[in-house]
């Protein structure tokens, strides 16, 4: 199964309202990251926030981390219709040869933010 | 900005063809990663590679082979293509060392397997 599993699958909201992204992990990490992705495009890096951070800001993005629950949460403020994508949590599952980290991606949550 | 461009947003080949897709960062990053990308099962990874010439597989290299002849530029190679290749692919690029855990990723080439 994926490390890393977003809830909900899919997600509607109203502008101006805020939407909260769960993602859930089994093994040990050093970081976990989201990502975000827009319908047939490439991922794009939101933010990166470290096992010994609980809580992190970029903008309108907050997101926590519970190591001890092994789950991090993406809180996006005030959505905008430009929010609309896909979102994924990706961790860290081992270190590469030569280093860097392999990645683990979860299946993501669909946005959906409308007018 | 780090930039990474794939060779085509869409191609469609038949059944059995050799298939070339390429990527090319722009930003001198070491690690370079190739995945697919199907509904329900998230992006796996195929290939990557850490230098020029070395490769090490992924989560499911069954069917794929890849060459790095040079470090800004890794390409995916279907051998003989088959329908369950059918799929999305996305390239990434990183730099070496650990905190460089970031990944930046291609627009993807959605390839279909007639």
């Amino acid at each position: 199964s994926q490390q890393g599993e977003e809830d909900p699958q899919a997600l509607s909201i109203q502008e101006g309202e805020n939407a909260t992204m769960n993602c859930s992990y089994k093994t040990s990490i050093n970081n976990l990251q989201w990502y975000r992705q827009n319908s047939g495009r490439g991922l794009v890096h939101l933010i990166l926030i470290r096992s010994n951070e609980r809580e992190k800001h970029s903008g309108r993005l907050r997101v926590t981390l519970d190591t001890s629950k092994k789950s991090s949460s993406l809180l996006i403020t005030a959505s905008r219709a430009a929010d609309t994508a896909s979102y994924f949590c990706a961790t860290d599952a081992r270190r590469l040869t030569g280093g860097g980290n392999k990645l683990t991606f979860g299946t993501g949550t669909q946005l959906k933010v409308e007018l | 900005d780090v930039k990474v461009t794939q060779s085509s947003r869409y191609l469609v080949k038949r059944t059995g063809e050799k298939v070339f897709l390429e990527c090319v960062q722009d930003m001198d990053h070491e690690n370079m990663f190739w995945y697919r990308q199907d509904p329900g099962l998230g992006l796996r990874l195929i290939y990557f590679s850490y230098d020029v010439k070395m490769k090490e597989k992924g989560d499911i290299p069954e069917g794929y082979s890849v060459s790095r002849e040079k470090k800004e530029r890794f390409s995916l190679i279907l051998e003989s293509a088959s329908t369950n290749q059918t799929s999305m692919y996305l390239c990434a690029s990183s730099l070496y060392g650990a905190g460089q855990e970031t990944q930046y990723f291609g627009p993807g080439t959605r390839l279909l397997v007639l």
